[in-house]
């Protein structure tokens, strides 16, 4: 049963560039939603999360945007940098106190 | 704080083997939580843990899974015996509240099964 999907497994943007990765979820509970990111041979990292009361949180390159009703997430970084290259994981939970269901994942390359 | 440390970083091990893998988590982190990730499967949760208590175990793929956390400042995830299939790596994760923007995670323990 999976109740989040990242359909794209990878994904390649040129340096400078916007990123966009998606995030799908079936469960209408969640309502807390964050993005990790996670290095070759590191654990992930918490990167930005939303709330279900808004539809946008941004912080510097990184914008997370929501829509409830399709029940699909979309972190944006502008513009896109190398180091930015990771695995990035979408992660809904049904409130904030819960235990965390990530995403499959989606492996971004940044190409300088 | 040096961070959850997780070892070994790699394990190899033939088919049939135990194997254990380790946490220390970070000192005054209330829960702990094990993940496995796998192409297919991406990252799962198999098990957490509250104050030392298995809390849900219901991503723990069968009964030759197991985890302990006899203190606060050790747990084990152990798989006997092990089977190809279980080639993942294992990350072991920690916070002081049940929030998931709180999780510290370890750098995980790389597993192959032969």
């Amino acid at each position: 049963d999976q109740q989040v999907k990242q359909n794209s497994p990878s994904l390649s943007v040129q340096e400078g560039r916007i990123s966009i990765l998606n995030c799908d979820y079936t469960n209408s509970m969640f309502d807390y939603f964050l993005w990790y990111k996670k290095y070759p041979a590191e654990g992930p990292t918490f990167l930005i999360s939303i709330s279900s009361i808004k539809d946008k949180n941004e912080d510097g390159r990184f914008t997370v945007f929501l829509n409830k009703s399709a029940k699909h997430l979309s972190l944006h970084i502008v513009p896109s940098q190398p180091g930015d290259s990771a695995v990035y994981f979408c992660a809904p939970v049904k409130t904030s106190y819960d235990k965390v269901i990530f995403g499959p994942g989606t492996s971004l390359s940044v190409i300088p | 704080d040096a961070g959850v440390i997780q070892s070994p970083r790699h394990e190899v091990t033939e088919m049939g083997q135990e194997v254990t893998l380790r946490c220390k988590p970070i000192s005054g982190h209330d829960y702990l939580f094990w993940y496995r990730q796998t192409m297919m499967r991406g990252l799962e949760l198999l098990i957490y843990f509250n104050n030392n208590v298995p809390i849900d175990d219901s991503g723990m793929p069968e009964d030759r899974f197991s985890a302990k956390m006899p203190n606060a400042s050790f747990s084990t995830l152990k798989i006997q015996p092990s089977e190809p299939r279980d080639s993942a790596v294992y990350f072991c994760a920690s916070s002081p509240l049940l929030g998931a923007n709180v999780l510290t995670f370890g750098a995980g323990s790389r597993l192959t099964v032969l």
